[in-house]
């Protein structure tokens, strides 16, 4: 079992509609990260969480620590929204990172 | 502009031909890594550093070597590369003070070995 497991794998909407992706861990951590990859390949961090929630525009990410589950919401979704998404935790006694496997998304006009 | 640069962005090399990657930071980072990415594997780390002169392995080291002379610079060997080293290369920077663990990555290299 992967320390860090993302759902889904695919994931298509139509626009305007209300995204979730989940992310398990089960290692400790200090911080979990929201990465969003283009579909040019580059990598870009949207949110680092350690607790509670955080929103930037129409993206939402929330953690809950007891549970070891983090959420990205995207509200009123947007064809440029496509990407893949990837969530990785910072483990707290090695500060190392580990990734899920991402979450592609396509949302379509 | 605090950004993290790798050169080059596309290599294509055949077996056993020694190359370098380069990484470098702006933003007076401590930690530094590198990261492999696979379809169906995810990014995986092959090397990081928490310092200068302090390096150590990741998830994957086998084939690769690195060496962290200057704080801002990163760079990522590999001696006699083989096509199971094909793969899209991040670099990525960040700094623990004040409880501050934001990731920053570099463009990617792709690597492709024949």
């Amino acid at each position: 079992k992967n320390e860090v497991e993302q759902s889904p794998q695919n994931l298509t909407a139509q626009e305007g509609e209300f995204i979730t992706i989940n992310c398990s861990y089960s290692v400790g951590i200090s911080a979990l990260h929201w990465l969003q990859q283009h579909p040019g390949g580059g990598i870009v961090s949207l949110f680092m969480l350690s607790s509670g929630k955080k929103k930037h525009g129409r993206l939402i990410a929330t953690i809950n620590i007891q549970e070891k589950h983090s959420s990205l919401h995207i509200t009123a979704s947007h064809p440029r929204d496509s990407a893949v998404y990837i969530c990785a935790a910072l483990t707290y006694n090695t500060d190392k990172l580990i990734f899920g496997t991402g979450t592609r998304l396509q949302v379509f006009p | 502009e605090a950004q993290v640069t790798q050169n080059p962005r596309y290599l294509i090399t055949v077996t056993g031909k020694k190359l370098t990657v380069t990484c470098s930071q702006n933003m007076n980072h401590e930690y530094m890594s590198w990261y492999r990415q696979d379809p169906g594997l995810g990014l995986r780390q092959i090397y990081y550093s928490m310092n200068v002169e302090v390096t150590d392995k990741g998830d994957v080291p086998e084939g690769y070597k690195v060496s962290r002379k200057e704080k801002r610079n990163f760079p990522l060997i590999l001696e006699s590369p083989s096509p199971n080293q094909t793969s899209l290369y991040f670099c990525a920077s960040s700094t623990r003070q004040f409880f501050s663990y934001e990731q920053y990555f570099g463009p990617g290299t792709r690597l492709t070995v024949t």
